[in-house]
């Protein structure tokens, strides 16, 4: 099984910093990586998709790079919105989430 | 507007079954589909897809053999039949349709709200 390791597990930021979130697979997976937003009791929201590709309707500020075994989430400016958990997700063989990231408010 | 609502959760005692349906409107059902789910405080955990036939299913190795995923495509609803359920099966469950951007590729773009399965005596 492909195992996702998500760093940090916790980010306290402010408004307008630049945030990146880390995402290592245990063997590659291509760019067949996604990354979702969690707000408490709501569903997953889809952001990034193909490791880079913005999913449509989300804002500009997220930004997704990485291929193989290594890669990240960056927002360029964090919004009050944006405090949340984040996951990223291998899809290339079967389906394995990271155990996610907080990002809190500092 | 796609729309995913399941439903079907609720207190069972363990190694007891329980059903959840997945009623899905606004788009053309016959995606790959999936259940993923989050035990409380916890993170997410794909549980089981099934392809736009029905024709193929997988399943995470936690739940195999104990849950059954399948679809009906003429009422446009996704099914989990669950059991001998466990006390770490307690989670909300989402189902999740894949976007259809890639073939052999299936990537999540819209959830359901989630139903909550609690496994207690």
């Amino acid at each position: 099984d492909i195992q996702m390791t998500q760093s940090p597990s916790t980010l306290s930021a402010s408004v307008g910093d630049r945030v990146t979130i880390t995402c290592r697979a245990s063997q590659s997976i291509s760019i067949w990586l996604a990354w979702f937003q969690q707000k408490p009791g709501m569903a997953p929201k889809l952001l990034i998709y193909k490791a880079s590709s913005l999913e449509s309707g989300v804002p500009s500020r997220f930004s997704g790079s990485g291929s193989g075994t290594e890669f990240t989430l960056t927002i360029s400016s964090l919004q009050p919105d944006d405090f949340a958990t984040y996951y990223c997700q291998q899809y290339n063989i079967r389906w394995t989430f990271g155990q996610g990231t907080k990002v809190e408010i500092k | 507007e796609v729309q995913l609502l399941e439903s079907g959760g609720g207190l069972v005692q363990p190694g007891g079954s329980l059903r959840l349906s997945c009623a899905a409107s606004g788009f053309t059902f016959s995606n790959f589909m999936a259940w993923v789910r989050q035990a409380p405080g916890k993170g997410l955990e794909w549980v089981s897809g099934i392809s736009g036939s029905g024709g193929g299913t997988f399943y995470a190795d936690s739940v195999k053999g104990r849950f059954i995923i399948s679809r009906d495509n003429s009422m446009n609803t996704l099914y989990l039949h669950m059991n001998t359920l466990r006390a770490d099966d307690t989670a909300v469950y989402f189902c999740a349709k894949d976007a259809g951007y890639d073939s052999g590729h299936e990537v999540f773009d819209s959830w359901g709200q989630g139903t909550l399965v609690t496994v207690s005596s």
